[in-house]
């Protein structure tokens, strides 16, 4: 059984509007991340999030990027006004013992 | 110097070779490491994590040499269902300061097991 679960699993959008990925852990978990992967490229951190705080970003995680977990379970990455290349897998990933566990994804295309 | 460098390859192998995969990194402080694989356009799935003292699971063995910032895969035995990228994985900072957590991957290597 998969550790955690994302939705949607694709995501087409138009230039500028925003999306909400989300992610459901199976249980309780204190630390998450998001990744990204735009097709043909390595995985990159974008977000560490531990204890309902933002606790290192990358560069990429610019202000058009957020993050929340609005009900303590589910945790969510906002992309408030997307661009071409927003478009990307993004991976969100759990902790356990010292490991990171990723969920299946959601694919985002912008068009 | 890229802070995980892979080579890319792809190695094409046939069932029941051995196929090693390398792997540096740039970051000498680096605590945690790992290999993950990845089937194409899924989710990187971790295969195991690496100790300082080596270590090995099944047909899989990792080995990780600090002083020369170099992690290896060996794969005995190649199924075809090995067949996927196998990603070298970093933490740099490896549990301290505001880094824990944070990995860093390599471009992945491309494996073919082929009847």
């Amino acid at each position: 059984e998969p550790e955690v679960t994302q939705t949607p699993s694709h995501q087409v959008t138009q230039m500028g509007q925003e999306v909400i990925l989300r992610c459901v852990p199976i249980s309780n978990h204190l630390y998450f991340y998001w990744y990204r992967q735009i097709l043909g490229q390595k995985v990159e951190f974008l977000v560490s999030f531990y204890n309902n705080e933002i606790s290192e970003k990358s560069e990429i995680f610019d202000d058009q990027f957020s993050v929340e977990r609005p009900d303590g379970s589910n945790f969510t990455l906002k992309i408030r006004s997307t661009k071409l290349e927003d478009s990307a897998m993004y991976f969100c990933a759990i902790q356990r013992d010292y490991e990171q566990y990723f969920g299946p994804g959601t694919r985002l295309t912008v068009t | 110097r890229k802070e995980v460098e892979q080579d890319p390859g792809p190695f094409n192998v046939p069932e029941g070779a051995t196929v090693a995969f390398n792997c540096t990194y740039s970051n000498s402080a680096s605590q945690s490491f790992f290999w993950y694989r990845q089937d194409c356009r899924k989710e990187p799935k971790l295969l195991m994590s690496v100790y300082s003292s080596g270590n090995e699971d099944g047909r899989f063995t990792a080995q990780l040499n600090r002083a020369s910032q170099y992690i290896s895969l060996l794969i005995r035995d190649s199924k075809l269902s090995d067949s996927a990228t196998y990603l070298c994985v970093v933490n740099p900072d490896g549990g301290s300061g505001t880094s824990y957590g944070k990995l860093t991957f390599g471009q992945g290597t491309i494996l073919t097991v082929h009847p």
